[in-house]
Order: structure tokens, then C-alpha cells, then sequence
């Protein structure tokens, strides 16, 4: 069974960094590409990063190229997202979603619970 | 445009057929993929591709369609346990190449 667990989240200050974390199990990590998809409290999904299996290629929203950062570590099958110079509206939930293969590409076919970042003084 | 949009809210009576929209232009070259997320949880997929559904999905129950600049996601017999979130997500080949609609929050009364 497929699972993936974030971990990471917590209260950061504004300015204030925080690495974020997913650990993926039951399925060949480095078959799939892997991104983070994000939630405000209370809003809709907001996709954030994707990393392609093999790390080489990497994408980001527009809106948070510069300070956000996705990695991944596929001995271990890990995922990761830096985060960086941090501001309340990056509150949110943040959720790893594993990305489909052959006909299911290009959608997300299983999410972690979600780790939540609050970003307050 | 680099957006989908869906309407905030709607409503159907259990047993009823109820159709969630989401417009976009991407959506005249790429197809939409539709979760639903319940409160507390993570979101969950219910169709992929042009009609496509994951294991564990009812396919008598969701379907999904395509014309010009709106895909639509119907729910036939709508269940009590349909109540929920549903957020389409495509491509935009001029921006992000991932985009989430604004979703939808289905009420069954």
C-alpha cells in the first residue's frame, strides 16, 4: 500500500526558515515524479513544486520560485522542500503527492495527511 | 488565462445527478483531473484523463467530460458520503504548468 508521510511543519517566524520532509513507502519511489501541493487554512490547493523521478528537472509556481527549494533522495525515498525566507501567507498545510505514470500521468494519484507550517510572529 | 474556474458551491438532493464545471483555457488542449477532499483529509483522486478512474472509484457513479474550455466532473445517484470538496486541476502551457480550480464544495441535502 502506498503511503507518504510528511513531516517538518511548525510555527516559524516571518523571515524564518523550515525544511519540510515526505517519506514514501509501498511503491518504487524513483519511478515517479513527486511534488508539493499546499493549502491555506479554510482555502483551495495550491501546487508548489515537481521533481521528476530522476531529480534532473525541476519546477516550481512562479510565485515562489526564489524562496523555495525540492529535493528528493531516492535510496532513501525521500522527498524534501526548503523553505525559506518565510511570510504568513505561506501558512498552509503542505501536502506530498505522488504524481501517476502512463495514462494516470500528469495527475496526483495519492497524497500524504499533510504537514502543517504556520508562519507567525 | 492561467486559471480554472469553478463555481464556490453546489447543492443536489441524495439519489440526484449533479454536475461540477471548471473552465480554463488550457482545458480547449489539456483534459482535467478531479479530486474530492472530505474535511480533515487529504484529497483524494476520482478521475484522470479524458474519463478515467482510479481503483476503488464507483464507476457507476463518476464520470467526466470535456468540451471546448469546461471540463465537468457529474455524480449520478448522488451518495451521502459524495459531500465534499472537489478541485479539478490541468495544465497551463502559457504559465504554471500545474493549476488547481478555486473548488467546489458539494452539499447533498
Amino acid at each position: 500500500e502506498v503511503h507518504l508521510v510528511e513531516s517538518g511543519g511548525g510555527l516559524v517566524k516571518p523571515g524564518g526558515s523550515l525544511r519540510l520532509s515526505c517519506a514514501a513507502s509501498g511503491f518504487v519511489f524513483g519511478n515517479h515524479h513527486m511534488n508539493w501541493v499546499r493549502q491555506a487554512p479554510g482555502k483551495g490547493l495550491e501546487w508548489v513544486a515537481s521533481i521528476t523521478r530522476d531529480g534532473r528537472h525541476i519546477l516550481y509556481a512562479d510565485s515562489l520560485k526564489d524562496r523555495f527549494s525540492i529535493s528528493r533522495d531516492n535510496p532513501t525515498n525521500s522527498l524534501y522542500l526548503e523553505m525559506s525566507s518565510l511570510r504568513a501567507e505561506d501558512t498552509a498545510l503542505y501536502y506530498c503527492a505522488r504524481e501517476g505514470v502512463g495514462a494516470n500521468g500528469g495527475s496526483f494519484d495519492h497524497w500524504g495527511q499533510g504537514t502543517l507550517v504556520t508562519v507567525s510572529p | 488565462s492561467s486559471e480554472l474556474t469553478q463555481d464556490p458551491a453546489v447543492s443536489v438532493t441524495l439519489g440526484q445527478t449533479v454536475r461540477i464545471a471548471c473552465q480554463g483555457a488550457g482545458l480547449r488542449t489539456y483534459s482535467a483531473n478531479w479530486y474530492q477532499q472530505k474535511p480533515g483529509q487529504g484529497p483524494i483522486l476520482v478521475i484522470f484523463g479524458e474519463n478515467n478512474r482510479p481503483s476503488g472509484i464507483p464507476p457507476d457513479r463518476f464520470s467526466a467530460s470535456r468540451s471546448g474550455d469546461t471540463a465537468s466532473l457529474t455524480i449520478t445517484g448522488t451518495q451521502a458520503e459524495d459531500e465534499a470538496d472537489y478541485y479539478c486541476q490541468s495544465r497551463d502551457s502559457s504559465g504554471n504548468p500545474v493549476l488547481f480550480g478555486g473548488g467546489t464544495k458539494l452539499t447533498v441535502l
